[in-house]
């Protein structure tokens, strides 16, 4: 099972708007609607913010916003701002036959 | 206040058996929808899923990883336990454990981490 392909990096000024890819296969991304995102800043834990391609947990913020495409699932930052400058996961359930989660390369955002 | 919290030793020798306990409170791992799951994080890369347990027991493990780890939990205690037997240099990450529930495919809680080292 291979990990989901994120870019590397993805910078934005303050206000505006990005969006990170996460690409996977009909087996994971493609196949079920269980994809989630998750924000770490250096030396923290992972924190939930996308699950189920588009739903935000309580507490945050509606400049959030993830959507899914065929084998393509995005998280839109909008209105960017210092605070979410960090690295984002995407993870995706998967009917891979060696592990029921896979989780994507990861990216690094930049508020410039 | 859901909260999970990992413990166990930061330097390992090769060849030596980690264990790693994940303490959890807020939530009950005797409740038929809660599980945890172990992940982790070499230094600088993505994260890896190795294996969770629900409260049923129900079990399940990373193929690659599948002969050397062993998950637990005592529900009295609230603790999960995670072995990995026959660690390596590569094995070097910070662990993570995070709550999952059945019928939904996503950590919505995890603990700070704890950065576990191989090394002679």
């Amino acid at each position: 099972q291979s990990a989901l392909t994120q870019p590397a990096s993805v910078s934005g000024s303050p206000g505006q708007s990005i969006t990170i890819s996460c690409t996977g296969t009909s087996s994971d991304v493609g196949g079920y609607n269980y994809v989630s995102w998750y924000q770490q800043h250096p030396g923290k834990a992972p924190k939930l913010m996308i699950y189920e391609v588009s739903n935000r947990p309580s507490g945050v913020s509606n400049r959030f916003s993830g959507s899914k495409s065929g084998n393509t699932a995005s998280l839109t930052i909008s209105g960017l701002q210092a605070e979410d400058e960090a690295d984002y996961y995407c993870s995706s359930y998967t009917s891979s036959s060696t592990i029921p989660y896979v989780f994507g390369t990861g990216t690094k955002v930049t508020v410039l | 206040q859901v909260t999970l919290k990992e413990s166990g030793p930061v330097l390992v020798k090769p060849t030596e058996t980690l264990t790693l306990t994940c303490t959890v409170s807020g939530f009950s791992l005797s409740n038929a929808r809660m599980g945890v799951s172990w992940i982790r994080q070499p230094p600088g890369k993505a994260l890896e899923w190795l294996a969770h347990i629900f409260s049923n027991d129900e079990k399940s493990y990373s193929t690659s990883l599948k002969s050397r780890l062993t998950i637990s939990k005592d529900t009295s205690k609230s603790q999960v336990v995670l072995t990995m037997t026959n660690m390596d240099p590569v094995d070097t990450a910070t662990y993570y454990c995070a709550r999952i529930r059945r019928g939904y495919f996503h950590f919505d809680y995890w603990g700070q981490g704890t950065l576990v080292t191989v090394s002679s």
